[in-house]
């Protein structure tokens, strides 16, 4: 079992819709972080949040609305999305020490 | 910025051999962390091994081991006696020491085990 937790695992949306992404970890990590991996491609980082705030921002349209509400919660809240955005979300937690990844939420935008 | 290469879009051993994935980085810093993730169908990743860059001795967990080439910033990845469920894509990744600034992917390898 990962000790990351991803829900959901897969959504379907619309272009006019408002989603949410959600993480949780128990593993005390203080930093936590949202990927996005495109297929047959490397995960992209898109942001960092260390001791619960926002560090990164790797440009990220704004479309894409991260949220920290505690050590142990990320969320990505989603709207007015594009096809391609369609991806796989990777949520991930800790540090130089070990990067422990989520399962994922496979996104489809219809 | 850190940059990660992987050359071998693809590879392909017959299982119980040893194979070597390659990869090499770029970076200015002297504090950084290597690592080696595995990416099956379910695309659940998976850490395989980690390596400082500060520890001269090269990384060992069971089948897996890394040769760490610092001043050739090489960090290649041996498989020894190759299972069925080695299978999938194997990532290189890099991630500066000292705080939290995620990780820099290589671009992957596919490896694939031959029965």
């Amino acid at each position: 079992d990962t000790e990351v937790t991803q829900t959901p695992k897969h959504l379907v949306m619309g272009m006019t819709n408002k989603k949410s992404l959600k993480c949780e970890q128990h593993m005390g990590h203080r930093a936590m972080y949202w990927y996005k991996q495109k297929a047959k491609k490397p995960p992209e980082l898109m942001f960092v949040y260390s001791y619960e705030k926002l560090s990164i921002n790797e440009s990220v349209p704004s479309r894409f609305s991260p949220e920290c509400p505690n050590s142990s919660l990320l969320n990505l809240h989603l709207h007015a999305l594009q096809p391609e955005d369609s991806a796989l979300y990777l949520c991930a937690s800790g540090s130089w020490g070990g990067y422990t990844f989520g399962s994922g939420t496979r996104l489809t935008v219809v | 910025a850190q940059t990660v290469t992987q050359s071998q879009p693809e590879m392909s051993v017959q299982e119980a051999e040893t194979v070597t994935l390659s990869c090499t980085y770029d970076t200015s810093e002297s504090d950084y962390y290597l690592f080696w993730y595995k990416q099956p169908p379910s695309r659940q990743m998976i850490l395989v091994i980690r390596q400082e860059a500060y520890k001269q001795q090269n990384a060992t967990e069971n089948r897996f081991s890394v040769n760490f080439q610092k001043a050739a910033k090489s960090f290649s990845l041996k498989i020894s006696d190759s299972q069925l469920g080695d299978a999938a894509m194997y990532f290189c990744a890099y991630s500066p020491g000292g705080g939290a600034d995620g990780l820099t992917f290589g671009k992957g390898t596919h490896l694939i085990i031959q029965p």
